[in-house]
Parts: structure tokens; C-alpha cells; sequence
């Protein structure tokens, strides 16, 4: 079956730790995003990669970091800059950047601070 | 700027009741506006959205959402609720001559609890 694959499902921070969040896609589409959820806020943006090798921040990028090597991957790394990391993080692809077309999102990881 | 506003947090509704949950934009150009659910600790699945022409939609699991320009609204709607509809649910917006998914709005979400 295509999809989005995130891993971990769950993940614990220690402070002052980085960590990287795995997402993997099999749709071969060539945008992919990384949303943050909190409660009450809906969805905000962090980065997004149109193409290999090219990412572009969204609206709350600072204290994160992306790679976009490969068309079926975009890890995102939480590092320890982000004061406030505790949140579900998601995972989305479309077809191509700029479309009219739905997302297609993760199963999300949710991070929190030890 | 572009928004969206989802006034209820929650909406409560018998089963094989219809439902509603409400969604109001903003944007200065034509609004290409879609619906997403979110069941417990998953990802969004897309339901329905609006790009042009006819204002009634129609998408997944029964549900439907009516555009209307005058009222800046694209409620979500369905005629008879079920229990697994349970979810949360996100209205999103985009100005359509705003170029790429980098400029969808989300609005905070709305928990409709279908009670049988």
C-alpha cells in the first residue's frame, strides 16, 4: 500500500538533546511537509521541500532542521534550541507543490520532554 | 492574511441525528477550501474540498460541505451521524492565486462527539 510511514510513534526528549524524526513516503510525490499540533492551535507549518535537495522554511522553523536527500525522505531534527518541542508532529506529501490537491498525512509522532 | 475560524470547539449530536460543524474564512482572493478528520493519535485524512463550480460537495463517508461566497462559509454537513464519526475535524483554506501548499490555513479544529 502507498503511504507515509513516521517513526517513532513515540519519542522522549532529554534536555539539551537533538532528535530526528523519521518520515518515509512511497507516493513518489515531490512536496513534502512538516506540520506541528498542539491542542486548540490546529496545524502550523515548520518546513516544506518541493524537490530534492531544496527545502524552505514555514511559519515556526526556528529550533528545527530538515534534509531532503532523497525524494522519499524528509527527516526533521528537533534540536536543543527548541524551548518548547512537546507537541505532535506531522508528516505530509502532495503531489506537487502548489496544487490543488489534498494532502496525504503520517500517522504522526508525538514528542515530549523528559 | 489569510484565516480560518472554527467557532465550536465541540459539537454534540445523536446518532442518526444530522450534524454540522461550522467553518468561516478569509481570504482576499477565490478560496480553494478543504475538510480533513482526525481520529485519536492518527494523521489527517482528506474528506472533501472545494475548488470551483457547483457549491454543494460531496466526499467521503457520506459527508458534504456547502460553499457559500456571500457568507464566507463552507460548513460541513452530514445527513445522519454514526458513532465512528466521532473525530476531530479541520476546516483549511488557500488563497488560489496564492502558489503552494506552503500558504494552507488550518483552522484549530472542532471535536464532534456523536452520542448513541
Amino acid at each position: 500500500d502507498g503511504g507515509i510511514t513516521q517513526s517513532p510513534k513515540y519519542l522522549f526528549r532529554k534536555e539539551g538533546q537533538n532528535v530526528t524524526l523519521s518520515c518515509e513516503q512511497n507516493l513518489n510525490h515531490d512536496a513534502m511537509y512538516w506540520y506541528r499540533q498542539d491542542p486548540g492551535q490546529g496545524l502550523r507549518l515548520i518546513y516544506y521541500s518541493q524537490i530534492v535537495n531544496d527545502f524552505q522554511k514555514g511559519d515556526i522553523a526556528e529550533g528545527y532542521s530538515v534534509s531532503r536527500e532523497k525524494k522519499e525522505s524528509f527527516p526533521l531534527t528537533v534540536t536543543s534550541a527548541q524551548k518548547n518541542p512537546t507537541a505532535f508532529y506531522l508528516c505530509a506529501s502532495s503531489i506537487f507543490h502548489g496544487s490543488n490537491e489534498k494532502l496525504f498525512f503520517g500517522s504522526g509522532t508525538q514528542l515530549s520532554v523528559l | 492574511a489569510q484565516s480560518v475560524a472554527q467557532p465550536e470547539d465541540q459539537v454534540n449530536v445523536a446518532e442518526g441525528n444530522p450534524l454540522t460543524v461550522k467553518c468561516t474564512y478569509s481570504v482576499s482572493g477565490n478560496p480553494y477550501l478543504f475538510w480533513y478528520v482526525q481520529y485519536p493519535n492518527r494523521g489527517l485524512q482528506f474528506l472533501l474540498k472545494y475548488i470551483t463550480g457547483d457549491n454543494l460537495v460531496k466526499g467521503s463517508y457520506g459527508f458534504e460541505a456547502e460553499f457559500n461566497k456571500s457568507q464566507t462559509s463552507f460548513h460541513l454537513k452530514k445527513p445522519s451521524a454514526l458513532v465512528s464519526d466521532s473525530a476531530l475535524y479541520f476546516c483549511a483554506v488557500r488563497d488560489a492565486e496564492s502558489g503552494g501548499y506552503q500558504k494552507v490555513t488550518f483552522g484549530t479544529g472542532t471535536k464532534l462527539q456523536v452520542i448513541p
